[in-house]
């Protein structure tokens, strides 16, 4: 089965500041790995996806997050982070990379706060 | 844009009540989904439903649970008889727009959440 791990449930940051969010897989096969965000009351939002093209994918907002084979490691950053910012962040990874019935698997989620 | 709704968006219920979560999902979509995150806990995946039946289920979907797609629209969870550890959020998704391509990972499109508390 496959799996994700974040580093850090709650991560703090100064406004303008790198963001750096960690999430390792676990997969016996080559992975399909999301990043989504979660603002207070609302859904799941996806922030950027790899899907085995480009190891360095760009999102929404800003993010972006490179795959890393070597270090089984699919981390989201950007460069400067805004008060918006702050929610709930959670890696994924899909143990069905075929059209449709995309079963995830998610990390425990990392919050977010951005310090003014 | 499109979004995925869901009612309600709390619900309190007594133990042993039965209760019912309800999603529309995007319209053109084919796959529907629901997840759900026990306070401080993963979100999990619980069952996902493609052409008018169950495809996929989790451990956790046992027979206390069903899902139906009553009408065009809407997409539901039923919990028959309702446990202090069924209390969690339900994500409802959905995916998969008719003739779309195969290609990469099929993006879900998730729902606010419906907040389930089991008293």
């Amino acid at each position: 089965a496959q799996s994700v791990t974040q580093l850090g449930s709650h991560v703090s940051v100064s406004e303008g500041a790198l963001v750096l969010l960690r999430c390792n897989y676990s997969s016996s096969v080559p992975p399909y790995l999301f990043w989504y965000v979660q603002y207070p009351n609302q859904g799941l939002q996806l922030l950027l996806k790899y899907t085995s093209a480009a190891t360095l994918v760009k999102g929404i907002n800003g993010f972006e997050a490179e795959f890393k084979k070597s270090e089984t490691s699919f981390h989201l950053t950007k460069p400067s982070a805004h008060m918006s910012d702050a929610a709930e962040y959670f890696c994924a990874v899909s143990d069905h990379p075929d059209f449709g019935n995309e079963k995830l698997t998610f990390g425990t989620g990392t919050r977010l706060t951005i310090i003014p | 844009e499109p979004e995925v709704t869901q009612t309600p968006s709390h619900q309190v219920t007594q133990m042993g009540q039965e209760v019912i979560l309800r999603c529309v999902p995007i319209s053109n979509h084919l796959y529907f989904y629901w997840y759900r995150q026990i306070l401080g806990q993963k979100v999990e995946f619980l069952v996902s439903f493609y052409n008018n039946e169950i495809s996929e289920k989790s451990e956790i979907f046992d027979d206390q649970f069903s899902v139906e797609r009553p009408d065009g629209s809407n997409f539901t969870l039923k919990i028959r008889s309702t446990k202090l550890e069924d209390s969690a959020m339900y994500f409802c998704a959905s995916s998969g727009s008719f003739g779309q391509g195969s290609t990469g990972a099929n993006v879900l499109t998730f729902g606010a959440g419906s907040r389930l508390t089991v008293l």
